[in-house]
């Protein structure tokens, strides 16, 4: 299995500019979860779905913030506007809830950095 | 609320043992995991551990979880400079058991 897939790796973009990170979970999980990472904060869940549905959502920082799941295999995380704030790792996770062990895999991350 | 704590840096010499500690506050996780993050790279799975045991040896990797206490600890045998990278312990939540908590990560430093 390739496990988790996400693109970009590295972004670099503008302040006010729109950014999507994109997420590919591994075939057959059913549960998926966006991650931020920084120096400050450390590691934090903004989102997560089950069977593509929003399930939890309350670590979001703020309107600006977006997470879709149209399908099984794919997700997107959306900042729009983005600001230098947001700059940090952004990781997709999967699992298979219901499973004996429903253990996250992570994907490589997103490096974002807003100028 | 829920927490899980450890200490964020442990520095050791090639060779030794490194034993990298966790608590944690929920009494009702039913599993704990240790993940690590190498350089520039996303959270592997090292192990884990059932809340109803005590120990769980895998290779170098050992596990200790005293539950009384709610301590969490990842012991690593005969250290090597692989072995560099931050460690998170993290514990499932009382109410799902596919939303954990996280620790802050604990750096292993390696000392030729």
């Amino acid at each position: 299995d390739a496990g988790v897939i996400q693109s970009p790796r590295h972004e670099v973009t503008e302040m006010g500019q729109e950014v999507t990170l994109r997420c590919k979970p591994i075939s057959g999980h059913n549960s998926l979860f966006w991650y931020r990472q920084t120096m400050m904060r450390g590691l934090e869940l903004l989102i997560y779905f089950n069977n593509n549905v929003p399930i939890d959502d309350s670590g979001m920082p703020e309107d600006r913030f977006s997470a879709k799941m149209p399908n099984a295999s794919f997700s997107t995380l959306k900042i729009q506007p983005s600001e230098p704030r947001d700059s940090a790792v952004y990781f997709c996770a999967s699992s298979l809830v219901g499973g004996r062990l429903e253990t996250q895999y992570f994907g490589p991350g997103t490096r974002l950095l807003v100028l | 609320g829920e927490d899980v704590e450890q200490s964020l840096f442990l520095s050791v010499r090639e060779g030794d043992s490194s034993v990298i500690n966790c608590t944690y506050t929920d009494s009702s996780s039913t599993y704990l995991y240790w993940y690590k993050q190498e350089p520039g790279a996303g959270l592997q799975l090292l192990t884990y551990i059932f809340s109803n045991m005590d120990m769980k040896q895998d290779q170098r990797l050992t596990v200790l979880l005293n539950k009384k206490d709610k301590h969490l600890s990842l012991r690593i045998a005969d250290t090597q400079t692989g072995d560099s990278a931050i460690y998170f312990c993290a514990a499932s939540r009382r109410d799902s058991n596919y939303q954990l908590i996280w620790g802050a990560g604990t750096k292993l430093i390696i000392k030729p």
